[in-house]
């Protein structure tokens, strides 16, 4: 399984789009890019999974550049309930849903 | 759709003690999996079910942690003896099918302190 390398914490503003940057120079050919968020005293719940370039749904999107070593969640205009613990995960499509968590990225958004 | 149920929500016990814990799937899921979220980590994959049978169980301290989902639905996973690295919210998560990266669904976890 690919390891993920993600910051350890980033703080930002209410309003602003917030980039989390996601390392994984491993990455092999059948493995999916997944995101997690995890409030306090809550399991982590999906946020958006892809492949390749770029994937958007109604909460955030995901972009992956074309060598995949990387992949970055966007958050538009975050606001304080966007406080959280954001997790990257890697993993193979078929290999039996296996998810790998790391420490993740702890965002703190201020007003 | 309802969501993963777990109970109970926080547990304290002693250090040598028994401690089980149960989680009710969402329906249909066929997939099951136990967590262990120690404070300040990522959740570790514990276990992992298909149906009532155990599919992945090599991170599952087995001297101490047990689990079983003998109808394919319901899960409990039990520790016996306990001791003071237990501490840990303990996550209950499923999935419709078994893939790599499918979406899981997870349970407000059952928070365990082990005195």
């Amino acid at each position: 399984l690919a390891k993920t390398t993600q910051p350890i914490s980033m703080d930002s503003y209410e309003g602003q789009e917030v980039n989390i940057t996601c390392s994984h120079n491993n990455i092999a050919t059948n493995d999916y890019i997944t995101w997690y968020q995890q409030f306090p005293s809550q399991g982590p719940r999906f946020i958006i999974q892809g492949y390749k370039t770029k994937v958007t749904n109604e909460v955030a999107s995901l972009f992956i550049p074309a060598d995949r070593k990387s992949s970055t969640l966007s958050l538009p205009r975050v606001s304080l309930s966007d406080t959280a613990v954001y997790y990257c995960l890697v993993g193979e499509v078929n290999q039996g849903g296996k998810l790998i968590f790391g420490q993740g990225t702890e965002l703190s958004v201020k007003p | 759709e309802a969501g993963v149920a777990q109970s109970p929500r926080y547990k304290i016990i002693e250090k040598r003690q028994s401690v089980a814990f149960w989680c009710n799937p969402i329906s249909g899921h066929a997939t099951l999996y136990w967590y262990q979220q120690i404070l300040g980590q990522g959740p570790k994959l514990l276990i992992q079910f298909q149906n009532n049978g155990v599919v992945d169980d090599s991170q599952l301290p087995k001297d101490r942690f047990s689990a079983e989902r003998l109808k394919g639905v319901d899960s409990t996973l039990k520790i016996q003896p306990a001791k003071l690295e237990d501490s840990a919210v303990y996550l209950c998560a499923s999935s419709l099918v078994p893939r790599g990266g499918e979406t899981q669904y997870f349970g407000p976890g059952t928070r365990l302190l082990v005195l």
